[in-house]
């Protein structure tokens, strides 16, 4: 059972460069996130998304795109990379709440990006 | 603005004895607390959540405590061992939305 993918695990990228971070996850989970962490501000909501084909803003978002065509797919676009975009980028997904319950989220094994 | 915040960045707990993490938040709309762990290189796992109805859930070595009136909950760890080593974060959920709000995290380390 792979979980949450992400690929690549490490990039480096220069200054203006665009890139995508691949997430996939195999557990049919309607909604997925992508959060970035970075050194002593625990981790933030970038984008997110409830379904195929609608995602919405988090904390975050300035400087990402995200698309989402199907349920196991959810990447995250950097449309023109800047040094403060240098973080660990972690995927997530979960399932939708039942009833009052809401559901935790699985996490991929995240991606460290540096912007030179 | 933090709004979860763990003011601890770190803590050493000798193995067996009780761990406690401690995580205070300042939005009176959190309604769902959860806890994850995390290991170098890894993505987080849940580890344990209550939800605000409840003051106290548990599951085998782990207990988190919640009080609204001080907006604090605590997690302990009962008895401590060498694989809690990790960083816990704590996070808080307002209305059943995607938002997860994190804390900064506290790493922890069980000394054998």
């Amino acid at each position: 059972n792979a979980g949450v993918t992400q690929t690549p695990k490490f990039q480096v990228l220069k200054t203006g460069q665009s890139m995508t971070l691949q997430c996939a996850q195999d557990m049919n989970h309607e909604y997925m996130s992508w959060y970035r962490q970075d050194p002593g501000m625990g981790l933030r909501l970038i984008h997110y998304s409830v379904g195929a084909g609608i995602t919405d803003q988090g904390e975050v978002p300035n400087g990402y795109n995200v698309s989402r065509s199907t349920t196991e797919d959810f990447p995250l676009r950097l449309l023109s990379a800047a040094p403060s975009q240098t973080s660990v980028y972690f995927c997530a997904s979960r399932t939708a709440a039942v009833g009052k319950k809401y559901t935790e989220a699985f996490f991929g094994q995240g991606t460290r990006l540096t912007v030179v | 603005d933090q709004q979860v915040k763990q003011n601890s960045p770190s803590l050493s707990v000798q193995e067996g004895r009780i761990s406690i993490l401690n995580c205070d938040y300042t939005n009176s709309m959190f309604d769902y607390f959860l806890w994850y762990k995390k290991y170098p290189a890894e993505g987080p796992t849940f580890l344990i959540s209550i939800s605000s109805i409840k003051d106290k859930n548990e599951d085998g070595r782990f207990t988190v405590f919640l009080n609204k009136s001080a907006k604090h909950l605590s997690l302990h760890i009962v008895p401590s061992q060498p694989g809690d080593s990790a960083v816990y974060f704590c996070a808080a959920n307002a209305a059943r939305n995607e938002k997860l709000t994190f804390g900064t995290g506290t790493r922890l380390t069980i000394i054998p």
